[in-house]
């Protein structure tokens, strides 16, 4: 069964700090790799998408980073500010077929940022 | 604002009953989807239309149903409610399928009481 987990669940750091979130995968055979902030409430917002030949992806201060030989991913946010508080989902994309079936989601990692 | 729009923002009904959520994608984008997210859950994948067309289906209860109109815009109908069925509900859309980003909406939060 495809899985996506992320570590850890939770995480409180102060704010100017940097931090780094895991994404674990046994998605196989794999396409793309996604990670999306959440606010709370709100919907989420897609930070980067990366396929199997990337290893890295920046986007501002978030940087992903992908090895696909060994199915890990991680988050990195650089200088952290108050709003970066949310929780960060890892997304996993199967290449088979188009539909969205082929996701697996993460439960997500919930970063509090503390002034 | 990521151009999905969501209808409504809240409701909240009695166990039995039936409801319907409502969400329009963004400006050309084909593809619909419905998602579930729990408190103690993370986002659960319900179903997803393209261009009116159902593409794929996920962890969707034979009490839920949706469909996608001509104008592309979807409706994800609930029935028989349990008390387990309150959760946010999001509709995301991309241009075509599951290989690009897709764009949540606002979300729907649903109480059932």
């Amino acid at each position: 069964k495809n899985q996506v987990e992320q570590s850890p669940q939770s995480l409180i750091i102060l704010e100017g700090k940097n931090c780094t979130l895991q994404c674990n995968y046994t998605v196989s055979p794999f396409s793309n790799l996604r990670w999306y902030k959440q606010d709370t409430g709100r919907g989420p917002v897609s930070l980067t998408i990366m396929t199997f030949s990337e290893n890295t992806k920046s986007n501002g201060r978030y940087t992903a980073t992908l090895d696909a030989d060994t199915k890990q991913s991680s988050l990195h946010i650089t200088a952290s500010q108050l709003s970066d508080s949310a929780s960060y989902i890892c997304v996993v994309s199967a290449p088979s077929g188009g539909g969205a079936d082929g996701l697996t989601f993460g439960k997500g990692t919930h970063l509090i940022i503390q002034p | 604002d990521s151009g999905v729009t969501q209808t409504p923002k809240h409701l909240i009904t009695a166990t039995g009953q039936r409801v319907t959520l409502r969400c329009s994608p963004r400006s050309g984008d084909l593809s619909v989807y419905w998602y579930q997210q729990s408190l103690d859950q993370g986002l659960q994948f319900l179903i997803q239309y393209y261009n009116g067309e159902e593409r794929a289906k996920g962890n969707i209860l034979e009490r839920f149903s949706a469909q996608q109109f001509p104008d592309l815009h979807s409706e994800l109908n609930l029935s028989s409610l349990e008390l387990g069925d309150s959760a946010l509900y999001f509709c995301a859309s991309s241009v075509s399928g599951r290989f690009e980003t897709q764009y949540f909406g606002p979300g729907t939060r649903l109480l059932v009481l």
